[in-house]
């Protein structure tokens, strides 16, 4: 089945360490973006890329670093930079053009401990 | 002026009732609307989709548009418990992939 997989579920950062978050996607889709929710408000988009070895800054950039070697993955680097990094982290994934909504991740819950 | 608005709720029906959810969004350029149901702790989940003013229906779900008022709504008939979740209003303008989401509107129903 066609899908995009999160991993991992739970990340615990300490303070001070840079982490990564996967995502990966089978749905043969050009365009991968990540959001940031905190409780009880809306998606913030982090990064966003429409092609391989292309990616765009979102609204919340800072502290966060992306890649885009593959089509299929779109990893996330929460770097020590990010002072506040507690949050649901959420991959989505689309097609690039044409009126189509996104397909999104399970998530990942990163907690600074 | 957040580019989409939405009541953040919450919203309370007692099941059987109709929920009505409203969205309001600032780009006249927007081209596409979606509704995201989340679950608790869970990801959004894409509901409905609409891209022309009027009504789309799909089973107990109907998306409203006008695109003059820049006003999209969510009408859930006959409400189930199941249905208790974080509605989000999402707009994709017509120049762009980037899609903006609302805050979301927490809707519960009663038993």
């Amino acid at each position: 089945d066609g899908g995009i997989t999160q991993s991992p579920k739970y990340l615990f950062r300490k303070e001070g360490q840079n982490v990564t978050l996967s995502c990966e996607q089978n749905l043969n889709h050009d365009a991968m973006y990540w959001y940031r929710q905190d409780p009880g408000q809306g998606l913030r988009l982090i990064y966003y890329s429409q092609i391989v070895n292309d990616f765009q800054k979102g609204d919340i950039a800072e502290g966060y670093s992306v890649s885009r070697e593959k089509k299929e993955s779109f990893p996330l680097t929460v770097t020590s930079a990010q002072k506040n990094p507690t949050a649901f982290y959420l991959c989505a994934s689309s097609y690039r053009t044409g009126n189509y909504g996104y397909t999104f991740g399970s998530g990942t819950r990163l907690t600074v401990v | 002026q957040k580019e989409v608005e939405q009541n953040s709720g919450p919203l309370s029906v007692p099941e059987g009732a109709i929920a009505s959810l409203n969205c309001t969004y600032s780009d006249r350029v927007s081209q596409s609307f979606f509704w995201y149901r989340q679950y608790s702790g869970k990801s959004p989940e894409l509901i409905m989709s609409i891209y022309s003013n009027g009504d789309k229906e799909d089973g107990r779900f109907t998306a409203q548009l006008n695109k003059a008022s820049q006003y999209v709504s969510l009408l859930i008939r006959d409400s189930q418990p199941s249905d208790s979740a974080t509605y989000l209003c999402a707009v994709k303008a017509a120049n762009n992939n980037d899609m903006r989401f609302g805050a979301g509107t927490r809707l519960t129903v009663k038993p």
